[in-house]
């Protein structure tokens, strides 16, 4: 069946412009969550959906990152303002019992 | 907080040796253990994972990994590695329960020689 899809896969924004990336779970996965793939950071946590509601923000670097989930699939990872560290590669994935299935990601470059 | 060390930031093995891939964690109790393996400009796809029972788990692509409690250590291996397995491996935990983030390693880069 299909996959964690992610969209773009790629986009290049400027510094201060704001972006939008988008993640289509697996149909039927109820958890959700976005992570960031940084060279400095390496892989960290960002945000977790259980349905449309997120328990845990802990991850979110400040507060020009949101995210929303809407009908308990598409999330929209949505960063305001964007700065040159920001630039990373975002991860999406969803969650069926304890396994995360992840998504091809989105890699953001922020000039 | 918990946290995972991979020791080894880069690996070169010749095809056809043995492999194995250092992983340990720091937690309260005994999280859930996970192995991904990112190829170049693509995601990361889940070699195996332990949550409980057999310490000796196996995975796909032939790996396998061995869960010790005693050294908090679930070390990754291969008997005989594929030039293919070249890739980035990433060793995670997650606590036990209904949220499970899971909390990464730093890495190990795998390359292989023919």
């Amino acid at each position: 069946g299909a996959g964690v899809s992610q969209s773009p896969s790629n986009k290049v924004t400027e510094k201060g412009k704001d972006v939008e990336l988008r993640c289509d779970p697996i149909s039927g996965h109820t958890a959700l969550y976005w992570y960031r793939q940084s060279l400095g950071q390496g892989l960290e946590f960002l945000i977790y959906f259980q349905g449309n509601s997120a328990p845990d923000k802990s991850g979110l670097p400040s507060d020009r990152f949101s995210a929303e989930r809407t009908g308990g699939s598409v999330s929209t990872l949505t960063i305001q303002r964007t700065q040159q560290e920001d630039s990373a590669v975002y991860l999406c994935a969803s969650r069926r019992y304890n396994e995360q299935f992840f998504g091809p990601g989105t890699r953001l470059t922020v000039l | 907080a918990q946290s995972v060390t991979q020791p080894d930031i880069h690996i070169t093995v010749s095809e056809g040796a043995s492999l194995e891939l250092r992983c340990n964690y720091s937690y309260g109790a005994t999280p859930y253990l996970f192995w991904y393996v990112q190829s170049p400009g693509q995601g990361l796809q889940l070699l195996l994972k332990y949550f409980s029972g057999d310490t000796l788990v196996q995975g796909i692509k032939g790996f396998e990994a061995e869960f010790k409690r005693s050294q908090s250590s679930f070390n990754l291996r291969k008997p005989s590695v594929h030039w293919s397995d070249a890739a980035e491996y990433f060793c995670a935990v997650a606590p036990t329960g209904t949220a499970s983030k899971l909390t990464f390693g730093t890495g190990t880069r795998l390359q292989v020689t023919l």
